[in-house]
This record gives structure tokens, C-alpha cells and sequence, in this order.
């Protein structure tokens, strides 16, 4: 089955700097990746996604790259908040959904004010 | 929409007892996922369901576990007896096809 590998599992950034979070997978079939915030309490929350066509996608300060050829795809975070403080997981998908996915460790980003 | 909804979100109960534990998806999403979050491995996928019927379970760790979907509205996944390695956090989440599966806020379960 799938594996995927998640690093860093602890991130303390300074408010303002970029924070980068990195993931690798097994399966080359993979053809779908999410990135998941949760906050204390809370259930995870899809924050960005990208499809195996896609080398790069950005939504406002978050941006996500994916390299097929060697199995790595990554989270980027620029200008960093406090509020950014969360879980962040990654994902791999054999479906191009949520039906056959595979869940990183998770990275704790603690942003420090 | 409130969103995908579980009940309790805190349970307690002692080694053999049954547990049940309850979600309701998002109206009209038809994809419904029971996962378990642990600090040892993560998030993973217990078993899901398409249009109420179970499509795969093989993430159900043992017999000890049980999941339904008697209509479209309500799920249960259901651990008897329990033991004490089933303490975690269970989510349920429910997507429309292949787009964002929405996350509950989970139920912490402790079994002692």
C-alpha cells in the first residue's frame, strides 16, 4: 500500500518567516495530494490540494509543489501568523480522492509572535 | 449546513463495554468516512461508505469493530467489547465524489 513520510514533525518559526513542510510517498499511481490544518479541538480542515497534472497551485500565503518524478510534494507557508499555529497533515491519494488516502504523521507549526 | 456533526464528543467507559459512537454527514454528501487519529499513527482510515452501502473496511483493525450506515442522514461505529488500546480520536468525515471530504470535530475516546 501507500506510505507517506512527513517532515519535519515539529516546526517553531518566527511571525513573518516562511515555513516549509515536506512529504514523500511510495506509490506512483498517486495521483491526488491534500494538505490538512487542525487546531486543538478541531477536526482537520482541507487547506489546499493538488492534482498529479499540477507541478505548483497557491492560494494567497500557501502554496503546495509537487515533483512526480521523485515522489515529493510540499507546503508552503510565507508571511507566517500566529493563527497559522496548528497540525498541518499531508495526503496521498491512489483514487484522486478521499477513498483510498494516506495520511502523513503530521508537522506541529508553532509560529512564535 | 452545520457541517458533519458527531455525538459525544467525549466518551469514557471501561475496558469490555460496549461503545458506539455517532455521526451525521453533510446533506447530500455521499461518501461518508469513519477515521482514528492516534499520536503513535496518525490518521487513519478505518472503513467508508458510498450511497449508505460499506465499500471497503479493511481498516478496521478487528472484529471488536463494527460501522452502518442505515440511511443516507446517519452513521455509527460501534466497538464492543473495549479495550484499552482503543482509546483515540475518532472522526467521521463525508465528501461529495472525489471533492473535499469535511471533517467532525471528533470524539476522544478513553477506555480504562
Amino acid at each position: 500500500g501507500e506510505n507517506v513520510e512527513q517532515h519535519p514533525s515539529t516546526l517553531s518559526v518566527q511571525e513573518g518567516d516562511s515555513a516549509v513542510i515536506k512529504c514523500t510517498y511510495s506509490d506512483s499511481a498517486s495521483n491526488y495530494f491534500p494538505w490538512y490544518k487542525q487546531e486543538l479541538g478541531k477536526g482537520p480542515q482541507l487547506i489546499i490540494d493538488i492534482r498529479s497534472n499540477v507541478g505548483e497551485k497557491k492560494d494567497q500565503r500557501i502554496a503546495v509543489t509537487l515533483n512526480k518524478t521523485a515522489k515529493h510534494f510540499s507546503l508552503h507557508i510565507t508571511e507566517t501568523q500566529p493563527e497559522d499555529s496548528a497540525v498541518y497533515f499531508c495526503a496521498a491519494s491512489l483514487s484522486g480522492g478521499y477513498q483510498k488516502v494516506t495520511f502523513g504523521i503530521g508537522t506541529k507549526l508553532q509560529v512564535i509572535p | 449546513d452545520a457541517g458533519v456533526i458527531q455525538s459525544p464528543r467525549h466518551e469514557v467507559t471501561e475496558m469490555g463495554q460496549e461503545v458506539t459512537l455517532r455521526c451525521k454527514p453533510i446533506s447530500g454528501h455521499d461518501y461518508l468516512f469513519w477515521y482514528r487519529q492516534t499520536m503513535m499513527r496518525g490518521l487513519e482510515l478505518l472503513i467508508y461508505f458510498n450511497n449508505n452501502v460499506p465499500i471497503d473496511d479493511s481498516g478496521m483493525p478487528e472484529d471488536r469493530f463494527s460501522a452502518k450506515m442505515p440511511n443516507a442522514s446517519f452513521s455509527t461505529l460501534k466497538i464492543q467489547p473495549s479495550e484499552p488500546r482503543d482509546s483515540a480520536v475518532y472522526f467521521c468525515a463525508s465528501s461529495y465524489g472525489q471533492v473535499e471530504a469535511f471533517f467532525g470535530q471528533g470524539t476522544r475516546l478513553t477506555v480504562v
